[in-house]
């Protein structure tokens, strides 16, 4: 079993400011990783896939990266419906997911 | 665009059964898999198990084997998770999610779109 963690569990942050969250896989996951953002009381929706790809209708602010067992998801600038809690998710094995980052206002 | 919509909350006795349905609409359905996963009050998600309802292949958590079965009717657009022996760890709120491609076993896609979220309770 592929076991994901992510780093911070919290990141508290003003609008504007960079977010930068972290992955991290038991073993490799090759590129098979995605991340979601999940709001209060919303289902997850898919934000990056493969690792870097952006999702239809995902803003250009946010931007995925890494290989194997380490991955970052950046938002460049948070815009006030950014802030959410974010999973990282890996399909190597069976499908797994992180324990969540959440993005507080500071 | 596909939607998915789910059937309403349930209040459960332990030991029993819950089904949980969620209908597509607006896209093709057959071809593309339906994942199921969960998430606990205040918890991160577990992905429980799939279907691809075209060939009603299935994939399953090893956690669930035994007490969950999914199935789809092509003919409603439908698909549906059973979970059986409902204890009150099972109390969750249950989501059904597409892939976003066609593939041959429902796990070998992302998950997007997904449904609204199906509340299930267990209580005695």
């Amino acid at each position: 079993e592929i076991v994901l963690t992510q780093s911070p569990a919290t990141l508290s942050l003003s609008p504007g400011e960079r977010a930068t969250l972290s992955c991290r896989a038991s073993q490799s996951v090759n590129d098979y990783l995605a991340w979601y953002q999940q709001k209060p009381g919303q289902a997850p929706r898919l934000l990056i896939y493969d690792a870097s790809n952006r999702a239809t209708g995902i803003p250009a602010r946010f931007s995925g990266s890494g290989s194997g067992t380490d991955f970052t998801l950046t938002i460049s600038s948070l815009e006030p419906e950014d802030f959410a809690v974010y999973y990282c998710q890996q399909r190597t094995s069976w499908p797994s997911f992180g324990p969540g980052t959440r993005v507080d206002i500071k | 665009q596909v939607q998915l919509v789910q059937s309403g909350a349930e209040v459960k006795k332990p030991r029993s059964s819950v089904k949980v349905s969620c209908k597509a609409s607006g896209d093709t359905f057959s071809n593309y898999g339906i994942n199921w996963v969960r998430q606990a009050p205040g918890q991160g998600l577990e992905w429980m198990g799939g279907v691809i309802p075209f060939s009603g292949t299935t994939s399953y958590a090893q956690k669930f084997r035994g007490r969950v079965t999914i199935t789809a009717d092509e003919s409603t657009s439908t698909a549906y998770m059973e979970l059986s022996n409902l204890r009150s760890e099972d109390t969750a709120v249950y989501y059904c999610a597409r892939g976003v491609e066609i593939v041959v076993v429902p796990t070998a896609t992302w998950f997007d779109p997904w449904g609204q979220g199906t509340l299930v309770t267990v209580s005695s």
